[in-house]
């Protein structure tokens, strides 16, 4: 397997602009979370997923986050306006089972720089 | 409320040499404890886990670290650092569904 795979890797963009950032979990997993991390707040769990649906959402930071999970094979994280105090790298994690963590595969991250 | 604490951000160590990194949690039940590392520009790779049992758990590139309930503690060990093993390492707490990590530590290695 590919293991978890993120678009982009890098992504910059201007302040006000909206970002999607991409996520193809493990094929079989049927969890799936995303984190922010930063220098300031370490890793942070925004969201998460069982089943496709989401079962936690209390660490998205404000309503300019949205996430969703249309199948099984995808999942986005979207931030709408952009602001520069979002600049970090944000990771997608599956794992196969939802209700006992057992392991959780990371993806490389996306790494946002919004100027 | 679940926690992790990694007391230590920077630990310098020469090759070799042996490597004890520290993690303390707060949970209120069994807690179910991993270790990731993180290389530059990568993502998290798990080092090992503890669920229950033998409170030594061993994990990849000759890790292994140790559960001690009444420390609350969760410490990584390496008998012999190798270069590449400079990276930074979390420790995390599973809370329900959900991974908890610690603020990390960054290792580097001297030759």
């Amino acid at each position: 397997d590919a293991g978890v795979i993120q678009s982009p890797r890098h992504e910059v963009t201007e302040m006000g602009q909206e970002v999607t950032l991409r996520c193809k979990p493990i094929s079989g997993h049927n969890s799936l979370f995303w984190y922010r991390q930063t220098m300031m707040r370490g890793l942070e769990l925004l969201i998460y997923f069982n089943n496709n649906v989401p079962i936690d959402d209390s660490g998205m930071p404000e309503d300019r986050f949205s996430a969703k999970m249309p199948n099984a094979s995808f999942s986005t994280l979207k931030i709408q306006p952009s602001e520069p105090r979002d600049s970090a790298v944000y990771f997608c994690a599956s794992s196969s089972r939802g209700g006992d963590l057992t392991e959780a595969f990371f993806g490389q991250g996306t790494r946002l720089t919004v100027v | 409320a679940q926690s992790v604490t990694q007391p230590d951000i920077h630990i310098t160590v020469s090759e070799g040499a042996s490597l004890e990194l520290r993690c303390n949690y707060s949970y209120g039940a069994t807690p179910y404890l991993f270790w990731y590392v993180q290389s530059p520009g990568q993502g998290l790779q798990l080092l090992l886990k503890y669920f229950s049992g033998d409170t030594l758990v061993q994990g990849i590139k000759g890790f292994e670290a140790e559960f001690k309930r009444s420390q609350s503690s969760f410490n990584l060990r390496k008998p012999s650092v190798h270069w590449s093993d400079a990276a930074e390492y979390f420790c995390a707490v599973a809370y329900g569904n959900k991974l908890v990590f610690g603020a990390g530590t960054i290792l580097r290695v001297k030759s």
